[in-house]
């Protein structure tokens, strides 16, 4: 348990379909970050965010949407995705967004049909 | 550019057996360094971090790293590995001036008895 909680743990969804991912932290942080993890692939940093501001877009479709509204609290909402978004996301925080550890949370398990 | 290169994709090592995973590093700046490790259905967990002082970093679960600049590289040791220290192993760096993590490519430790 590493003070990181992520729900749904497995989502399956079509690609018409609108869904959200959540995350929240227990920590007391005040970063928080979506990563997305495919197979055979390294961890791809997605968004950042740093007291609720979004500080970081990694060149990622808009048809993922993030959503910061307190430090405890990150959605990523998905629509129109594609089989390739399929993939493990995972969220992370930290005390703030300087090099300090990350600790993740367990991760959602999306697959795209 | 920051870059993470884990050149073994796959270590099998039998049970009480040592273990090292190699990392390198290239970056042209000060760097912290970091393992962590993702068990099955998991997500990443913290195992041990480098940011200054000592080079030899002990971490949780009996591993240890080191720093070596000259080489620039955080190679992963265990003087005697367990079953269940099957996992994925990720080395990551951020560098002087950013708070993103940038992962190698994973190393999947196979502990077989």
């Amino acid at each position: 348990e590493t003070g990181v909680t992520q729900t749904p743990r497995h989502l399956v969804m079509g690609m018409t379909n609108k869904k959200s991912l959540k995350c929240e932290q227990h920590l007391g942080h005040n970063a928080m970050y979506w990563y997305k993890q495919s197979a055979k692939k390294p961890l791809e940093l997605m968004f950042v965010y740093n007291f609720k501001e979004q500080t970081e877009n990694n060149s990622v479709p808009s048809r993922f949407s993030p959503e910061c509204p307190n430090s405890s609290h990150l959605f990523l909402h998905l629509h129109t995705l594609q089989p390739e978004d399929s993939a493990l996301y995972l969220c992370a925080s930290s005390r703030d967004n300087s090099r300090d550890s990350q600790f993740f949370g367990p991760g959602t398990r999306l697959t795209v049909l | 550019a920051q870059s993470v290169t884990q050149l073994d994709s796959q270590v099998p090592v039998f049970e009480e057996a040592p273990v090292e995973l190699r990392c390198n590093y290239s970056s042209s700046v000060s760097v912290y360094l970091f393992w962590y490790v993702q068990y099955p259905n998991q997500g990443l967990q913290l195992l041990l971090k480098y940011l200054s002082g000592s080079t030899l970093v002990k971490g949780i679960n009996g591993f240890e790293a080191e720093f070596n600049k000259s080489q620039t590289s955080f190679h992963l040791r265990k003087p005697s590995v367990h079953i269940s220290d099957t996992a994925e192993y990720f080395c990551a760096v951020s560098g002087d001036s950013s708070y993103k993590l940038i992962f190698g490519s994973g190393t999947r430790l196979l502990v077989r008895p």
